[in-house]
């Protein structure tokens, strides 16, 4: 099972960020957070991930709490082919995906 | 580099029936991944291998066989198809460790009738 919990579904105007949130309260101490995206039905487009720092890079920013339980992932500046299913993931042994959020960028 | 590479992209199999779908990466990737995903679902892990010769069960490895010979390939085997079978198959792989991204193919949609 997943060890991630994300709302099912969020709405984002375009142009502005888009803050995905991510719940692991059972995360250890040696896994990373890792965000996946996945558009229609392509493969999923690794974003970022992180462990206890916040990340950044030319796709979005990864927020993780200072106890680890949580997470967002921001979007800075959102445009309609940000339209996709994300996926939060804790890496044990291998990437479980759970069910994910479906972010919806409106015009 | 063409990354990871899935053939076929779509298939139809009569129940019973058996294919292998293929996947080969050029990025000298040591873990490699095999998922389904039915429709509105999330993925689910069928095999992966971290490296030739090894192989291990996911998720949901009924149905399904895998083979590790080298490095760049990593075929999954459906031997009887079922209905239950029809989803679209996802191959990943990854550097050694987990501080990298997994960099997945285009799919392979199955449908089994």
């Amino acid at each position: 099972d997943a060890k991630t919990t994300q709302p099912t579904s969020m709405d984002c105007a375009e142009g502005r960020a888009a803050n995905l949130p991510c719940n692991h309260s059972t995360i250890s101490g040696n896994e990373y957070v890792y965000w996946y995206r996945q558009i229609h039905s392509q493969g999923p487009q690794y974003i970022i991930h992180g462990l206890k720092n916040n990340e950044t890079n030319e796709m979005a920013s990864l927020i993780i709490t200072e106890d680890r339980k949580s997470s967002t992932l921001i979007l800075p500046h959102a445009t309609l082919r940000d339209t996709a299913v994300y996926y939060c993931i804790v890496v044990d042994n291998d990437m479980r995906f759970g069910a994910g959020t479906r972010l919806t960028v409106k015009p | 580099n063409a990354g990871v590479t899935q053939t076929p992209k779509f298939r139809i199999l009569k129940i019973g029936q058996s294919m292998t779908l293929q996947c080969t990466q050029d990025m000298n990737h040591n873990y490699m991944y095999w998922y389904r995903q039915d429709p509105g679902m999330g993925l689910k892990l069928i095999y992966y291998s971290v490296g030739a010769g090894i192989t291990d069960k996911g998720e949901v490895p009924n149905g399904y066989n895998v083979s590790r010979s080298t490095t760049e390939d990593f075929p999954l085997r459906l031997e009887l198809a079922a209905p239950s079978q029809t989803s679209v198959y996802f191959c990943a792989s990854t550097a050694t460790g987990f501080n990298y991204g997994y960099t997945f193919g285009s799919g392979t949609r199955l449908t089994v009738v």
